[in-house]
């Protein structure tokens, strides 16, 4: 079984500060690197899906990176917010979806 | 509107009862997927198909099947084989495996077992 591991297990910060978390996997064979965000009594929605080797996403405050040869992806949060309090999947596709088991992010009014 | 459903939202058993979930899309997506998360864990995949009258089991597919007789329908049975079944599952679908295609989920269904 191909383990996608997260890291830290949850996070708690304060409004305003600036995080990041780590996503890290064994195996340069895959098709896509995905990120998730799943906010409580809500379904998973897609952040960004990463393909090559130094890919960079950015969506308003959250930005993501891919390194294939050493087998990461961070997800960074400029200024975090209260609303962006919720669980950061990562998910490898190969044959099918291999998930992590997620970063929960609190951030502090 | 477009997306997925699952039916019901919460779904109580008595031990040794089969019990089925149901999961439809109207994306038109070949692909169709079930998930189940416990507490502190993360998404675990438990069956796939990638097209209609095809599917794979994936790394927890003991006591479950499913079926995909039509492209907008991957039901979930749960049976008594199931030795931990109290669990929230999760249904997904998106175009195959092998496009960097999103999945995109339904809003899940908690089987609690009495």
């Amino acid at each position: 079984i191909l383990n996608v591991e997260q890291s830290p297990q949850s996070l708690h910060v304060q409004e305003g500060d600036s995080t990041n978390f780590t996503c890290s996997f064994p195996s340069s064979n895959f098709y896509a690197l995905h990120w998730y965000r799943w906010e409580t009594a809500k379904s998973p929605e897609a952040l960004f899906v990463m393909t090559l080797n130094g890919d960079e996403k950015k969506k308003g405050r959250i930005s993501a990176t891919l390194n294939t040869k050493e087998g990461y992806s961070y997800l960074y949060i400029k200024g975090s917010q209260p609303e962006d309090s919720a669980t950061y999947l990562c998910a490898l596709e190969i044959n099918d979806m291999r998930f992590g088991a997620g970063t929960r992010l609190t951030v502090k009014p | 509107d477009g997306g997925i459903t699952q039916s019901p939202k919460y779904l109580f058993r008595k031990e040794g009862q089969n019990v089925t979930l149901s999961c439809e899309q109207n994306l038109n997506h070949d692909a169709m997927y079930w998930y189940r998360q416990d507490p502190g864990q993360g998404l675990r995949l438990i069956y796939y198909s990638q097209i209609v009258n095809d599917f794979q089991k994936g790394d927890i597919a003991e006591g479950y099947s499913v079926s995909r007789e039509k492209k907008e329908s991957f039901p979930l049975t749960v049976t008594s084989a199931q030795k931990n079944p109290t669990a929230f599952y999760l249904c997904a679908s998106s175009i195959p495996s092998g496009r960097a295609g999103t999945q995109y989920f339904g809003p899940g269904t908690r089987l609690t077992v009495l």
